[in-house]
Parts: C-alpha cells; structure tokens; sequence
C-alpha cells in the first residue's frame, strides 16, 4: 500500500522568501510518480508539479520545484520568491504507474496537507 | 482555468436519503476519478471511470456508486447517507493518450460539491 506523510500542519514564510514544503513516501511500487497540489479556500485542487520515479532530473514548474531523493523516500517541494497568492493549502500525493488506466492506475494517494501563510 | 466543472456546490441532505453529484469533464479528457476530502483531510479516492466502466475503486462501500456517460460525464451517487459522508467530493478528468493507454500526468479538478448531512 502507498502512504504519503507530510509532518508540517502549517507553515509561514515572508513574502519573497523560499519556503519548502515536506513529504516523505512508502510504497513497494518500482514506478510511481509524484505530484504537488494546491488547494486555495475555494477546494479546487491546482495541479503544480510532477516528478516520474525514473526521472534522472528534479522537475522544475517555473517558481516551483521538486527536490526528490529517491534513497530517502522524501519528495519536497520548494516554491522561491513567495507571493501572498501562494497562501493555500499544499498537497503531496503519489500515484503508482506502469498498470495502464485498464488496472485503474490513475488513482492518486494524498497526504494530509500542510497549510502555508506568506506574510508581509 | 481546468474546465472541469461539477454541480451542484453545496447541497444538504438528510442521513438515509440518496443524492447525485455531476462532473463535467474537460474537453479530450476520457478518465474521470472521483474522490472524498473530509474536512482538514487530504482526498481520498473513491473510483475512476474509463469508456464508461468502473475500472479501480477505493476503500468504500457499494452504496457509493457511479455512472460515465458517452460525452464523458460523470455522476456519483451516494445511498443511504451518514453523517460521516459530509464532506468536499472531487472529480478529476484526463486524458489518455495513445493506443496503449499510456496514463497523462495531467489530472485536473473541479471545484468540488460540499456535501453536508444532518
């Protein structure tokens, strides 16, 4: 079974400054891919990044980033230059891949969520 | 702007009574997941459909059930309510791309129907 773990409830940075957001991951899965969500007030879930478990390279979505450490089983995501917009709650989630959609391998496994404030 | 849209935005119903959620796909998507988000909880996948047949499903009973339609559509259909089933429900489209069914990153979602039960 998959579990996603992001052990920061809530987070607060001032604005311009970098934050960087944690999760850690299990799973037995040899290919599995990991995304970032965000969800403002409003409840929709706002793609951000995702990163493949082969993929040789941190992906990087312009002011986001995914510092992957597959040894680790960690996933964080790193937002530079934070704006008052980014105040929102911020999802991991991992998705087991390879199965095709007919093995129903579009499921996504979410962590509980780490609410970010930036401040003046 | 995802294009995915669901209705209704906030319903309230009592425990025991059946309700239906809708979504709307974004135009090309041919998946449709849908999930529960209780309050201060990430999402929890419920199940996804593809060419109109269930095809995964999550840790939940029959009495959560689903439809996709031709144009992609989806409802979800929750029977005899509890109190425990009050929360934010998701739905999410993709596309899949090629014969093989090779599986889009892209999952985009829609803004979710509150769903409160007294």
């Amino acid at each position: 079974a998959q579990k996603i773990t992001q052990t920061q409830p809530g987070m607060f940075v001032q604005e311009k400054e970098a934050v960087t957001l944690d999760c850690t991951y299990d799973t037995s899965d040899p290919s599995y891919g990991l995304f970032w969500y965000k969800q403002p007030s409003s409840g929709e879930m706002i793609f951000l990044i995702y990163q493949g478990s082969y993929d040789q390279q941190n992906a990087t979505e312009g002011r986001y980033s995914l510092n992957f450490q597959k040894a680790r089983k960690s996933a964080n995501l790193v937002i530079s230059a934070s704006q008052l917009g980014d105040s929102a709650m911020y999802f991991c989630a991992m998705r087991e891949e390879g199965k095709g959609l007919t093995g129903g391998g579009n499921k996504l496994t979410f962590g509980t969520g780490t609410q970010l404030k930036v401040e003046l | 702007e995802t294009g995915v849209t669901q209705s209704p935005t906030h319903l309230i119903k009592t425990r025991g009574q059946q309700v239906t959620l809708r979504c709307s796909s974004q135009s090309g998507h041919n998946t449709v997941s849908w999930y529960q988000q209780a309050l201060g909880q990430g999402p929890q996948f419920i199940f996804q459909y593809y060419r109109e047949e269930e095809n995964g499903r999550g840790n939940f009973p029959p009495r959560f059930s689903g439809l996709q339609f031709p144009n992609y559509s989806s409802e979800l259909n929750v029977n005899a309510l509890e109190l425990d089933d009050s929360a934010l429900y998701l739905c999410a489209s993709s596309p899949m791309l090629g014969a093989e069914g090779f599986l889009s990153y892209e999952q985009y979602f829609g803004p979710g129907t509150r769903l409160t039960v007294t």
